[in-house]
């Protein structure tokens, strides 16, 4: 079966520290992995995407994550937290069709 | 460009009861997916909607049922309400057909809390 599966359900972090949420994933094809937030009363935003190619992927407000296919990984970091950056955030493998499967999700809470 | 727009809000409802979510996809998309969120899980999938065709189905029983009309905005109707279909409801559209692949991305919106009562 095709799931992700997220580390955590709450990570705490200090404004200025390393972001390190933790996804894996499960796939019988190669995988397309996206990450998305979710901001309150705000609709599900990308973040990044991974399809083929490069695996090291960057996406908005200074987020990238890395694509180990040898760890079945795709972890999302951030140099240094800052308070906007609170928020859920969501791990998606695309499935085909059109279809995503989301991960529970991870919510980052940032302090000053 | 519009984004995606949803409505209502909120929507508060009894145990049995019908309801009707709709959806306004983006500006130039021609595909519509619906996701139910509990509260404290992911997304899943319910439906998916290609030029006024139903596109796939997530395991959600017949009573979730959608339309997607010819200026490709959508509906999600749920009949016969339980309190576990209290959920944020998502809409999510895009571009592209059944073999387009993830090329497309899925741009959602704000979403329908939907309470049973």
């Amino acid at each position: 079966a095709q799931s992700v599966t997220q580390l955590g359900s709450h990570v705490s972090v200090s404004e200025g520290a390393l972001v390190l949420l933790r996804c894996n994933y499960s796939s019988s094809v190669p995988p397309y992995l996206f990450w998305y937030v979710q901001y309150p009363n705000q609709g599900l935003q990308l973040l990044l995407k991974y399809t083929t190619g490069a695996t090291l992927v960057k996406g908005i407000n200074g987020f990238e994550a890395e694509f180990k296919k040898s760890e079945t990984s795709f972890h999302l970091t951030k140099p240094s937290a800052h308070m906007s950056d609170a928020a859920e955030y969501f791990c998606v493998l695309y499935t085909g069709f059109q279809k995503l499967v989301f991960g529970t999700g991870t919510r980052l809470l940032v302090s000053p | 460009e519009t984004g995606v727009t949803q409505s209502p809000t909120h929507l508060i409802k009894t145990r049995g009861q019908q309801v009707t979510l709709r959806c306004s996809s983006q500006s130039g998309h021609n595909t519509v997916s619906w996701y139910q969120q509990a509260l404290g899980q992911g997304p899943q999938f319910i439906f998916q909607y290609y030029r006024e065709e139903e596109n796939g189905r997530g395991n959600f029983p017949p009573r979730f049922s959608g339309l997607q009309f010819p200026n490709y905005s959508s509906e999600l109707n749920v009949n016969a309400l339980e309190l576990d279909d209290s959920a944020l409801y998502l809409c999510a559209s895009s571009l592209g057909g059944p073999t387009s692949g993830s090329k497309n991305i899925q741009y959602f919106g704000a979403g329908t809390r939907l309470s049973v009562l």
